[in-house]
């Protein structure tokens, strides 16, 4: 079966514009989450989506947010983009609690 | 607050012997423990879960154990081959909180 696809692989922007990344889900999976991996602080977790409804919020800056469509994909917008933002970009997809990772999206602010 | 620690950032093991990836938690509250192996510039992959009403959980060559009272898991890979090379990060979950909190990664290099 598919596993977690995301788009695009990678992404080079200059601060202050902004960024929308895609992921989509293994099929039947509803639920949706997005980690910032950095260097400096390991994986971060985001936010969760399940059925359209973001469920949890990590401790990130406004300028991050996320939605989820019916068809259980998702999208994150970083806006405002600051060159603390480049990081490598997961989202995982679950029925239960083991999570799927997407080989994410590296993203580098110029 | 770092509630998942991995306190090797690396180790490095023969091939063919035994690996030990330690970690340690603080939040007692954690249920569900996971490891995921992970190449650079790709997402982790799933390795090996334990619930915390276990204490024990294998699938070939990995074993995870877990000790509640330490507060304290670890993945034991045997016999260790040169593609288990990667860093390897423990991640905790509280049922119902949808997130993974992961620790910081040990680095394993498998020798020839």
């Amino acid at each position: 079966k598919a596993g977690v696809t995301q788009t695009p692989r990678y992404l080079i922007k200059t601060r202050g514009q902004q960024v929308t990344l895609s992921c989509s889900p293994i099929s039947g999976h509803r639920s949706v989450s997005w980690y910032q991996q950095t260097p400096g602080q390991g994986l971060q977790f985001l936010f969760e989506y399940f059925s359209e409804t973001q469920r949890n919020k990590g401790n990130f800056p406004g300028r991050f947010s996320g939605r989820q469509f019916s068809n259980s994909r998702s999208e994150m917008n970083v806006s405002t983009l600051e060159l603390g933002d480049s990081a490598l970009y997961l989202c995982a997809s679950s029925l239960g609690p083991d999570w799927t990772f997407g080989s994410g999206t590296r993203l580098t602010v110029v | 607050d770092q509630q998942v620690k991995q306190n090797s950032p690396s180790l490095s093991v023969q091939e063919g012997r035994i690996s030990i990836l330690n970690c340690d938690y603080t939040n007692s509250m954690f249920d569900y423990f996971l490891w995921y192996k992970k190449y650079p510039a790709e997402g982790p992959t799933f390795l090996i879960s334990i619930s915390s009403i276990k204490d024990k959980n294998e699938d070939g060559r990995f074993t995870v154990f877990l000790n509640k009272s330490a507060k304290h898991l670890s993945l034991h890979i045997v016999p260790s081959q040169p593609g288990d090379s990667a860093v390897y990060f423990c991640a905790a979950y509280i049922q119902g909180a949808q997130k993974l909190v992961f620790g910081q990664g040990t680095r394993l290099t498998i020798n020839p």
